[in-house]
């Protein structure tokens, strides 16, 4: 079967950096996204891993080692606006194939 | 460049109904796949159009079907609504032969009473 974990729920403050965490357990693996989701909206992407090591975007990074299965998004400098559900989804098959997506991280930053 | 654009942005029915929803991809986008997304889940991917053929299909029933369309717009179907089928359907574009993402379109969000 196919599964993607991540944490439900985080909590952070201005300005601190958060960490969220993936791992998927899929049939292949051909990439492995992050989107950011607002309340009511569609989900936006911010990053993409197919090899291992750190992508850097901003005050966005993501992470993928292959072998563990894991990924993980970091925000840094967090703000108000970072509140939101972020998703990991990973394209199990060739390009152009569908994403299996996870349940999402709601991600809350107070002041 | 207009994005990925979907219709209705809302829509009510009722239980055994049917309804149709439309998508329009990115422009330069030959694939279109469509996703369902209850409250407070992920997506879940119910089918992908390619060439005006359904490429790749998810777990769901044959009361999901879509069409493509040459012009690469897509709509999809369900028949015999069920309570269940409330979410948000969301539509996404991508080049098949690319390694790029997918790219979606604001969604539909559809109550069944």
């Amino acid at each position: 079967g196919q599964n993607i974990d991540q944490p439900t729920e985080m909590t952070a403050t201005e300005g601190a950096i958060v960490q969220i965490n993936c791992t998927y357990q899929t049939s292949g693996f051909n990439g492995l996204f992050w989107y950011q989701q607002h309340a009511g909206e569609a989900p936006t992407f911010l990053s993409y891993n197919v090899l291992d090591g750190l992508e850097e975007k901003g005050r966005f990074s993501s992470f993928l080692s292959r072998s563990k299965g894991y990924s993980y998004l970091l925000l840094k400098e967090l703000q108000m606006k970072d509140s939101a559900s972020y998703l990991c989804a990973v394209r199990p098959n060739q390009a152009g194939t569908a994403l299996i997506f996870g349940k999402g991280t709601t991600l809350s930053v107070s002041s | 460049d207009a994005g990925v654009t979907q219709s209705p942005t809302h829509l009510i029915k009722t239980r055994g109904q049917q309804v149709t929803l439309r998508c329009s991809p990115k422009s330069g986008h030959d694939t279109v796949s469509w996703y369902q997304q209850a409250l407070g889940q992920g997506p879940q991917f119910i089918f992908q159009y390619y060439e005006e053929e359904e490429r790749q299909r998810g777990n769901f029933p044959d009361r999901f079907s879509g069409h493509q369309f040459p012009n690469y717009s897509s709509e999809l179907n369900v028949n015999a609504l069920l309570l269940g089928d409330s979410a948000l359907y969301l539509c996404a574009s991508s080049l098949l032969s690319g390694q790029e993402t997918q790219y979606f379109g604001p969604g539909t969000r559809l109550l069944v009473l």
